[in-house]
């Protein structure tokens, strides 16, 4: 079945203990992307991904590191959580056809919360 | 910079009865998408209808259709016969297909359907 999988899907976790969350898709997309998802702000994109170790900063970096060292994997690292990063995430992957559309499909979510 | 409002932060409505939610964009791009996008309970994105700027002809699928008009930058979202399980967050959404397929988001529409 293609999918967009993530881990975890629950995380509560502590001010600075360093956390990643995994992303992996099926598809052989080129193009991954992490989004968090605020009350009354919407989603909003973190990182993305254009092809294997090729990232770049979307509209809300700060705090945030993501690796794209394999095709099928997006990881997103916080390496010293804040209680500002309470949030649920997103993954999403496409193909990236240049002058068409390309679906893009999200992953279950990832609910975290920074204590 | 492209930018997508939502005004309407909370809907309800009565079972089987048609119901609109409204969004606005601003861009000075001639080529995007629009995406309304339903979030349920789980927490899962779904995409529910597209609509590619180049094209005059709103899109429908089944109980969903829009009213896209590109000069006034509106694009909103019919549901008709709606049901329970079209209980949801409702979020319209913005992509150029040029670099970053980067997805804009609005803030969103709870909607409630009533028994």
């Amino acid at each position: 079945e293609a999918q967009v999988t993530q881990n975890p899907r629950y995380l509560i976790t502590v001010t600075g203990k360093k956390l990643t969350v995994t992303c992996s898709q099926n598809m052989n997309h080129e193009y991954m992307s992490w989004y968090r998802q605020d009350p009354g702000l919407g989603l909003r994109q973190i990182y993305y991904s254009m092809n294997v170790e090729v990232t770049d900063k979307g509209d809300v970096p700060e705090g945030y590191k993501v690796s794209r060292k394999e095709k099928r994997n997006f990881p997103l690292i916080l390496e010293s959580p804040s209680p500002n990063q309470t949030s649920l995430y997103f993954c999403a992957s496409s193909l990236l056809v240049s002058g068409v559309y390309n679906e893009q499909f999200f992953g279950p979510g990832t609910r975290l919360t920074v204590l | 910079a492209q930018t997508v409002t939502q005004s309407q932060p909370e809907m309800s409505v009565q079972e089987a009865e048609t119901v609109t939610l409204s969004c606005t964009y601003d861009t000075s791009e001639s080529n995007y998408y629009l995406f309304w996008y339903k979030q349920p309970p789980s927490r899962q994105m779904i995409l529910v209808i597209r609509q590619e700027a180049y094209k005059q002809q709103n899109a429908t699928e089944n109980r969903f259709s829009v009213n896209f008009q590109k000069a006034a930058k509106s694009f909103s979202l019919k549901i008709s016969d709606s049901q329970l399980g079209d209980t949801a967050m409702y979020f319209c959404a913005f992509l150029t297909n040029f670099g970053n397929e980067k997805l804009t988001f609005g803030t969103g529409t709870r909607l409630t359907i009533i028994p």
